[in-house]
């Protein structure tokens, strides 16, 4: 398996811009999660999806920020419009999420390192 | 609030030495627990996890040490190696909330000297 695998691995775009960040999940996994990493504020969590649905998108910083999980193998997150505070480095991780105990290793994909100008 | 932090930001050690990176946390209820591996450019990496019914797990020149009593968690890292050199985070589950979501703390930096 190819792991997750995000694009694009760069972005650097004007304030205003719109900007979407895709992932592609690891083949058979059932949870997708995106974070945002930043020095300030480190990995935060912005939402994650299961089986598709979004389950808690609490961390999601306003509506300028949306995400889609249309099918198990594409995610989108998109920041639309795009301003300077939100550059960082931001993270889809997948995993295979059991039942009852909950517990859950991410598989962290490279990163989208954006930078708005 | 409550928290996932780490006690020290850098850390550096000579290679071939052991590394012990700590981590504190404070949700006395959180019930599992990952150290990750973040290299310079690059995503986490899951080193080793423990469950809270567990005090000590090991694997490959790392061992994860939790105490439940202090709430304190701790990864060391047999013979370090300069591959070593990276960000390590802590992470909790906490069953609270999003059941299934990881609270990750701040890290820490390994840096293996020659």
């Amino acid at each position: 398996d190819a792991g997750v695998i995000q694009s694009p691995r760069h972005e650097v775009t004007e304030m205003g811009q719109e900007v979407t960040l895709r992932c592609k999940p690891i083949s058979g996994h059932n949870s997708l999660f995106w974070y945002r990493q930043t020095m300030m504020r480190g990995l935060e969590l912005l939402i994650y999806f299961n089986n598709n649905v979004p389950i808690d998108d609490s961390g999601m910083p306003e509506d300028r920020f949306s995400a889609k999980m249309p099918n198990a193998s594409f995610s989108t997150l998109k920041i639309q419009p795009s301003e300077p505070r939100d550059s960082a480095v931001y993270f889809c991780a997948s995993s295979w999420l059991t039942g009852g105990s909950g517990a859950n290793v991410l598989t962290f994909g490279a990163g989208s390192r954006l930078t708005v100008l | 609030g409550e928290s996932v932090g780490l006690h020290l930001p850098t850390l550096s050690v000579q290679e071939g030495d052991n590394s012990i990176i700590n981590c504190a946390y404070s949700n006395s209820a959180s019930d599992y627990f990952i150290w990750y591996k973040q290299e310079s450019g690059k995503g986490p990496q899951f080193i080793i996890d423990i469950r809270s019914n567990m005090d000590k797990r090991q694997g490959q020149r790392v061992t994860v040490l939790l105490n439940k009593t202090v709430k304190h968690l701790s990864l060391q890292i047999a013979a370090t190696q300069p591959g070593d050199s990276a960000v390590y985070f802590c992470a909790e589950k906490r069953p609270v909330g999003s059941a299934r979501q990881l609270t990750f703390g701040s890290g820490t930096q390994l840096t293996v000297l020659p």
